[in-house]
């Protein structure tokens, strides 16, 4: 059974770039069926969809965010991640990695890792 | 691109059905057959419920369904649960020119 597993920092100062990674395991992140999300819940609010890629490195961001991220793919170990840069206190968030279906379920997130807090703080 | 519209909160007793509205625009709900439904009980992941606007993934109770009228798609509970207790949102592929999805405020469905 396919599952995700977030790992990074869990504090990240003012104006400096946090990393997350994502490792897939039980299934190949090279599926060309899926492409790799990441989506972010700050504290009592919303989702938020940051971005997704797919394996071959096409990446596709929010373009409120787009400035600041970068989402890259690594096959070799199963694992995609993401950079954000200059952040904030309003990126405090817990931060989830999904798989996103390019045919079924089709633009579906269907498949989450349980999410990492990240707290923005100096 | 701003996060579409649902209410706050709806609630409903054991037994009865329920509706939470999710409204966009002619750009994201009103243009495409991909929207989707999350559920997301306290502390939990979101749960995937509903896909392509109305298709349910394996497992998921035939209770939920999903429907769209123009800019506005909803979802149905029928048979309320305790345990249907939980945060719902709603996603909806926005992109135009390039891929985007926006997810909606979310809803707290509260079973009386």
């Amino acid at each position: 059974q396919l599952q995700l597993q977030e790992s990074g920092p869990g504090l990240v100062k003012p104006s400096e770039t946090l990393s997350l990674t994502c490792t897939v395991s039980g299934g190949s992140i090279s599926s060309s069926s899926y492409y790799w999300g990441w989506i972010r819940q700050p504290p009592g609010k919303g989702l938020e969809w940051i971005g997704s890629i797919y394996y071959s490195g096409s990446t596709y961001y929010n373009p409120s965010l787009k400035s600041r991220v970068t989402i890259s793919v690594d096959t070799s170990k199963n694992q995609f991640s993401l950079k954000l840069s200059s952040v904030t206190a309003a990126d405090t968030a817990v931060y989830y990695c999904a798989r996103q279906g390019t045919v079924t379920p089709y633009n579906a997130f269907d498949i989450w890792g349980q999410g990492t807090m990240v707290t923005v703080s100096s | 691109q701003s996060a579409l519209t649902q209410p706050a909160s709806v609630s409903g007793s054991p037994g009865q059905s329920i509706t939470i509205s999710c409204t966009g625009t002619s750009s994201d709900v009103g243009s495409y057959n991909l929207v989707s439904w999350y559920q997301q009980h306290p502390g939990k992941a979101p749960k995937l419920m509903i896909y392509e606007v109305s298709k349910r993934p394996s497992g998921v109770s035939n209770r939920f369904s999903g429907s769209k009228s123009g800019n506005t798609a909803s979802l149905t509970i029928s048979g309320l649960q305790a345990e249907d207790e939980a945060d719902y949102y709603c996603c909806s592929y926005a992109g135009s020119s390039t891929f985007y999805w926006v997810f909606g405020g979310g809803t707290k469905l509260t079973v009386l």
